[in-house]
């Protein structure tokens, strides 16, 4: 059965201070690993899709980065506005995802 | 583009009543997904059709729950009967290859 672990559960940082978030995964055959942004009472926004290990993205504050076996959401910098909850999700058969639980940042200013 | 229309946002009905959640995807998306989300079990895939026909509904908690994708441009969650435990939020998701894009969600409360 495909799993999906994410740490923290939650995660409070001060303006500027930089972190990661953590993804880890067992799967029987990977496909694409998913970032999604999440803000109360919306649906989840799509940030990016990794492939293959060694492959990173970036869209603004946030990189993404993938391994055999887990994935990292770096924060660099972080403002207020980034205060979200970051959902990692796995595609192994079909376009099936499966979501981990997620990780509440909350950035002070 | 409007993104992924759900309606309605808000259903608050009683236990046994029949519930139906709609959806409309993103015009030129080929894939529909139904996903459920809820404090317990986060969120979880439900049903997905691709070209409105049903490919994997081994989400789909039981019977009493049934999906249609009657075009491309419409979709249908029915609960029937409706119980306590199926309240949660329920989102909807088009996309093509390696995207998937969400709507709003419908937050069903069944008393």
């Amino acid at each position: 059965e495909d799993q999906v672990t994410q740490s923290p559960e939650a995660l409070r940082l001060q303006e500027g201070e930089s972190s990661s978030l953590n993804c880890s995964y067992t799967v029987s055959g990977l496909r694409g690993l998913f970032w999604y942004r999440q803000d109360p009472g919306k649906g989840p926004e799509f940030l990016f899709t990794l492939y293959s290990a060694g492959e990173e993205k970036e869209k603004e504050r946030l990189k993404a980065t993938l391994t055999k076996k887990e994935s990292f959401l770096h924060i660099t910098a972080p403002k207020p506005e980034d205060s979200a909850t970051y959902l990692c999700a796995v595609e192994t058969s079909g376009s099936r995802l499966t979501f981990g639980e997620g990780t509440q940042l909350t950035v002070n200013p | 583009d409007a993104g992924v229309i759900q309606s309605p946002r808000h259903e608050v009905t009683e236990m046994g009543q029949e519930v139906t959640l709609r959806c409309k995807p993103i015009s030129g998306h080929n894939s529909l997904f139904w996903y459920r989300q809820t404090m317990m079990r986060g969120l979880e895939l439900l049903i997905y059709f691709n070209n409105n026909v049903p490919i994997d509904d081994s989400g789909m908690p039981e019977d009493r729950f049934s999906a249609k994708m009657p075009n491309a441009s419409f979709s249908t969650l029915k609960i029937q009967p409706s119980e306590p435990r199926d309240s949660a939020v329920y989102f909807c998701a088009s996309g093509g290859y390696n995207e998937q894009f969400f709507g709003p969600g419908t937050r069903l409360t069944v008393l």
